[in-house]
């Protein structure tokens, strides 16, 4: 079985301080890992994937996850809040399964931005 | 089309109404997901086709949804005698295939809200 846990519903930080959002996942086996955003009235859109070529992960907008086995963490990393990033983020899962590649979302953290 | 696409983008639909929302996935993609994500939460996993074949379908929260992919492309999600309970945003997502590492490409959804 596939999940995964963000630790924060809620997360506001000021104009140009770091953002960390949490996540937490649970695997049978190796898993890919996503970050997707998604700002009002929009789609969802990718940030970023683990794909276990590089723990590091770069992805768009100046985020970065850092797939860390031994915690089982995938936490998203900013180092400068700009006020485009007030969105609801979403860590998501996937992995083959009997019946192919599914998803598995998180609840979400919805990220303010203070100017 | 670039991306996937969803119709309508918003639904109004009295009780009892039967409704069908459409979606065009990405060219070629070969797996199809259907998800429903409600005010403030995370998106719900409800449904997953691999060209024209449905391979999972445990989502699906009763009997009066149904979906199809009767060529292997557009995808219809069908509900009938609406409840307001199934007022939420529904999400379409394609993905290229079965191999790992491949990040599910998402549309607008459509909002659906019964009356």
């Amino acid at each position: 079985a596939q999940s995964v846990t963000q630790l924060d519903s809620h997360v506001s930080v000021s104009e140009g301080t770091p953002v960390l959002l949490r996540c937490n996942y649970s695997s049978s086996y190796s898993p890919s890992l996503f970050w997707y955003v998604q700002h009002p009235n929009k789609g969802l859109q990718l940030l970023l994937k683990y794909t276990s070529a590089a723990t590091l992960v770069k992805g768009i907008n100046g985020f970065e996850a850092e797939f860390k086995k031994s915690e089982t963490s995938f936490h998203l990393t900013k180092p400068s809040a700009h006020m485009s990033d007030a969105a609801e983020y979403f860590c998501v899962v996937s992995g083959l399964g009997n019946t192919g590649n599914q998803f598995y979302f998180g609840t979400g953290t919805s990220l303010t931005v203070i100017p | 089309g670039a991306g996937v696409s969803q119709s309508p983008r918003y639904k109004v639909a009295k009780r009892g109404q039967d409704v069908a929302l459409r979606c065009d996935p990405i060219s070629g993609h070969v797996s199809l997901f259907w998800y429903q994500q409600a005010l403030g939460q995370g998106p719900e996993f409800l449904t997953y086709f691999q060209n024209e074949a449905q391979l999972d379908k445990s989502g699906l929260p009763s009997d009066r949804f149904f979906a199809e992919r009767p060529e292997g492309s557009v995808s219809t999600l069908k509900i009938q005698r609406t409840q307001q309970e199934d007022s939420a945003v529904y999400l379409c997502a394609s993905s290229p295939g079965q191999r790992e590492n491949t990040e599910a490409f998402f549309g607008q959804g459509t909002r659906l809200t019964v009356v």
